[in-house]
């Protein structure tokens, strides 16, 4: 089964508002990344926070791990429509996996 | 930099013919990656080179599909004979070191098989 399970598989906002992305994960990790991936595209490399991190800014980007419980969030803030995209998160606990992607929709 | 290059961007073929997918990975990256992504399955880590050599298959779901890294620039991932459920997009990635650091994507290859 993967690794990491994303939720919401969906999540729909107007522009200016904040946009958080959860991810939960299985085994122990080394890092956590978050990619991003528009319609027909390529992924995008983001972020990664390391697992004795547990907070980590990038712009308008805001990653927290909490190892404990195994999960991650991703927050974006004051978002804007050309943040439309899937979002994924990656984890290398043994294997590399990417989960299962939240899709946004950003409404101008 | 060119970025992650690969080809064909579409491909269409019958079931039983060959597939080649090629890719050119960012020059000095020493990591190259090949996932498989359907809207079933997801994003699939097919399999993981480190130095032109292959360090986990585990991914690569049968003997159909096998995968070559003859030198640092370039990589083929075959697939022989094709069926219909190999349909998908297949992406190639590239990292300086390993999937423990960033990887940059190419843009896909879109396979069809009828």
């Amino acid at each position: 089964s993967q690794q990491g399970e994303e939720d919401p598989q969906a999540l729909s906002i107007q522009e200016g508002e904040n946009a958080t992305m959860n991810c939960s994960y299985k085994t122990s990790i080394n890092n956590l990344q978050w990619y991003r991936q528009n319609s027909g595209r390529g992924l995008v490399h983001l972020i990664l926070i390391r697992s004795n991190e547990r907070e980590k800014h990038s712009g308008r980007l805001r990653v927290t791990l909490d190892t404990s419980k195994k999960s991650s969030s991703l927050l974006i803030t004051a978002s804007r429509a050309a943040d439309t995209a899937s979002y994924f998160c990656a984890t290398d606990g043994g294997q590399f996996y990417f989960g299962t992607g939240t899709s946004l929709t950003v409404i101008p | 930099d060119a970025g992650v290059i690969q080809s064909p961007r579409h491909e269409v073929t019958e079931m039983g013919q060959e597939v080649t997918l090629r890719c050119k990975p960012i020059s000095g990256h020493n990591s190259l990656f090949w996932y498989r992504q359907t809207m079933m399955r997801g994003l699939e880590l097919l399999i993981y080179f480190n130095n032109n050599v292959p360090i986990d298959d585990s991914g690569m779901p049968e003997d159909r599909f096998s995968a070559k890294m003859p030198n640092a620039s370039f990589s083929t991932l075959k697939i022989q004979p094709s069926e219909p459920r190999d349909s998908a997009v297949y992406f190639c990635a590239s990292s300086r070191t390993s999937y423990y650091n960033e990887q940059f994507f190419g843009p896909g290859t879109r396979l069809t098989v009828l």
